[in-house]
């Protein structure tokens, strides 16, 4: 079945700075990637997702990339504040597989002030 | 426009006895999913209702279960508790995914203890 690995685990960055966060997946098939934000003690949310016909896709701050050759995906964050704070979570899905999301493992990323 | 709601917030149960959890998605929605939640382990699919049918499911023993029902509503059963099921067990809706993907909306979760 298909697998996405995400890294960092961690991530600390000073306010103003980019992060970067990067996932890889196993299953070629896949074509929908949504990246989700997770606040302690709330639900997770999407920030941003991208489907395989694009490689590229941007909203203000947040920006990801996909490459299909390579089966890896990306999520940027510029200019990040003290709010960016969470842990983002990468996932894939393929066509066949319904609404079925398999996650990466998560990033936990702190913005110090 | 309501968001997806789960019921009850949090559980504590004991070894051995059962758990019922519920799952309203967003009106509309007839896509329900439902994730378990550890902090090892991370988000992991549990199992995928679509139209009163299981469409998709996980690699989790046949303790859990699910089902859904004629308005969309889910709930998913968990028999045999054992510790390592205490998680955070996730419910999402979806509208028809037409092959291209689409977003999942989460609810806010039910945390259950087995002790």
């Amino acid at each position: 079945g298909e697998n996405v690995e995400q890294h960092p685990s961690t991530l600390s960055v000073q306010e103003g700075d980019s992060a970067v966060i990067k996932c890889t997946y196993s299953d070629s098939a896949s074509n929908y990637f949504p990246w989700y934000k997770q606040e302690l003690g709330k639900r997770p949310q999407l920030i941003i997702d991208i489907r395989s016909n694009v490689g590229e896709k941007k909203d203000q701050r947040i920006a990801v990339t996909l490459n299909k050759t390579a089966k890896h995906f990306s999520l940027h964050i510029t200019e990040t504040q003290p709010e960016d704070s969470a842990v983002y979570f990468c996932a894939a899905s393929r066509k066949a597989a319904g609404n079925k999301l398999t996650f990466g493992g998560g990033t936990r990323v702190l913005v110090k002030p | 426009k309501a968001g997806v709601t789960q019921t009850p917030r949090y559980l504590i149960k004991t070894r051995g006895q059962q758990v019922t959890l519920s799952c309203s998605p967003i009106s509309g929605h007839r896509s329900v999913s439902w994730y378990q939640q550890t902090p090892g382990q991370g988000l992991q699919f549990l199992f995928e209702y679509f139209s009163e049918t299981q469409r998709n499911k996980g690699n989790f023993p046949g303790r859990f279960s699910g089902r859904q029902f004629s308005n969309s509503r889910s709930e998913m059963n968990v028999s045999t508790l054992e510790l390592g099921d205490s998680a955070l067990y996730l419910c999402a809706s979806s509208l028809v995914d037409r092959g291209l993907g689409t977003e999942a909306f989460f609810g806010q979760g039910t945390r259950l203890t087995v002790v």
